[in-house]
């Protein structure tokens, strides 16, 4: 299986500052037929199911604030919440799917306010 | 809108069938664009991938489970089912039914969206 490994497992930041969560696959998720990177990014709140925020490691999900963005390719890829906003406070995971290996997510990134 | 919803009982006891269902509302079980998926999350943990079935047969299990999995579709009524045998304490977690991407250049299942608001299901004696 591929694992997905997740830093910082939590991070504080002030309001309106940048935080950066970083995910790093065991193998490369970079499918080479149609070049694009097999990996999601989510949100969750306590209480809540996990929200959709980016796929293809960069494309932003419909909806999504522009202050949300990801980058990275074949076995290194962030998130990048460009200015903290006090309703950005929850857990976020990495995921990827490129089969036909098992899907997995990364353990999780807790985000507060510093 | 896309809605779904996870139904099934609370407390199962060990050794025995866990039994889940997700009833989708505002789209279609037999869609070709997409999967239909089950994840869990243990209690204070993160997130681990059951299986994905598609409308055209294909059905993917987490190797980690599969001897114990089984993901039925009954497409008259556009529900999902999950059925997990020989059950222990370290199956209590919320389970969450979700839509998955089709990925056309793999065949396989992609990312998760919507889930399901999840339904938690505890194991005990």
């Amino acid at each position: 299986d591929i694992v997905m490994t997740q830093s910082p497992d939590s991070l504080a930041v002030s309001l309106g500052e940048r935080a950066t969560i970083n995910c790093k696959s065991s193998q490369s998720v970079l499918y080479s037929s149609n070049n694009k990177n097999y990996l999601a990014w989510y949100q969750q709140k306590p209480g809540q199911p996990p929200k959709l925020l980016i796929y293809w490691a960069s494309t932003r999900e419909s909806g999504v604030p522009d202050r949300f963005s990801g980058s990275g390719s074949g076995t290194d890829f962030t998130l990048t919440i460009s200015s903290l906003q006090a309703e950005d406070v929850a857990v976020y995971y990495c995921h990827h799917y490129y089969s036909p290996h098992a899907l997995t997510f990364g353990g999780g990134t807790k985000v507060e306010i510093k | 809108q896309l809605q779904l919803q996870e139904s099934g009982p609370g407390l199962v006891k060990p050794s025995e069938t866990l039994s889940l269902t997700c009833s989708v509302s505002g789209g279609s079980i037999s869609s070709s664009s997409h999967y239909w998926g089950w994840i869990r999350q243990p209690p204070g943990k993160g997130l681990e991938w059951i299986g994905s079935f598609h409308y055209s047969g294909k059905i993917h299990y987490n190797p980690s489970l599969k001897s114990r999995v089984t993901i039925l579709v009954d497409m008259s009524k556009n529900q999902l089912s999950l059925k997990l045998s020989s059950v222990t304490a370290a199956d209590t977690a919320v389970y969450y039914c979700g839509r998955e991407y089709y990925d056309f250049w793999s065949g396989y299942p992609g990312w998760f969206d919507p889930w399901g608001q999840g339904t938690q299901v505890t194991v005990s004696s």
